[in-house]
């Protein structure tokens, strides 16, 4: 069953932590991203990969690190340093960085 | 960065009726694609229409691309209350190796 997931569904982070989104894909395509959407809101872009151990800043990358040692995972890290982390993440995944991308199902970042 | 601006922001119609939405962009491009997003989903790829292409289909669907006046349309044929989601246009700025930009997205609703 090919595809891209992403875990877990739903995350809470605590003051002062960081926390740790997982994005795996088994479609064998070279490129993924990370976007971060708000209510209402179109999709912003965090960071992209276009090739394992590269990866670009997207639009809002401050508060956010990334890898990319694998081909198929891309995982994105939310730092004590982005003071407003609350929104859906979605990771997704092209064969090239203009083509077709296919979409996870989506983590929903909640602060307590 | 904005790139492409659907219009309208929502739009609520009868089921069996038609849903236009459009998108304008600034910029020269490549391609334009068009997404959907259910409610608290991933989005799913709808169709990839090229700078060189004037009009696609698939099934319901029905893209147009206007290069000159930097814009497209989606239509949706006899709406139905499952067409129920946001829509995005998604552009890349004409230059390789860039990553796609999405718009803020129409939201429709088709009531039955």
């Amino acid at each position: 069953d090919g595809g891209i997931t992403q875990s877990p569904k739903y995350l809470f982070r605590k003051e002062g932590q960081n926390v740790t989104l997982s994005c795996e894909q088994n479609l064998n395509h070279d490129a993924m991203y990370w976007y971060r959407q708000d209510p209402g809101q179109g999709l912003r872009l965090i960071y992209y990969s276009q090739i394992v151990n590269d990866f670009q800043k997207g639009d809002i990358a401050e508060g956010y690190s990334v890898s990319r040692e694998k081909k198929e995972s891309f995982p994105l890290t939310v730092t004590s340093a982005q003071k407003n982390p609350t929104a859906f993440y979605l990771c997704a995944s092209s064969r090239g960085i203009q083509e077709t991308q296919y979409f996870g199902p989506g983590t929903r970042l909640l602060v307590l | 960065s904005q790139q492409g601006e659907e219009d309208p922001q929502a739009l609520s119609i009868q089921e069996g009726e038609n849903a236009t939405m459009n998108c304008s962009y600034k910029t020269s491009i490549n391609n334009l694609q068009w997404y959907r997003q259910n409610s608290g989903r991933g989005l799913v790829h709808l169709i990839l229409i090229r700078s060189n292409e004037r009009e696609k289909h698939s099934g319901r669907l029905r893209v147009t691309l206007d290069t000159s006046k930097k814009s497209s349309s989606l239509l949706i044929t006899a709406s139905r209350a499952a067409d129920t989601a946001s829509y995005f246009c998604a552009t890349d700025a004409g230059q390789a190796g860039t990553a796609l930009i999405f718009g803020k997205g129409t939201t429709l609703s088709v009531s039955s």
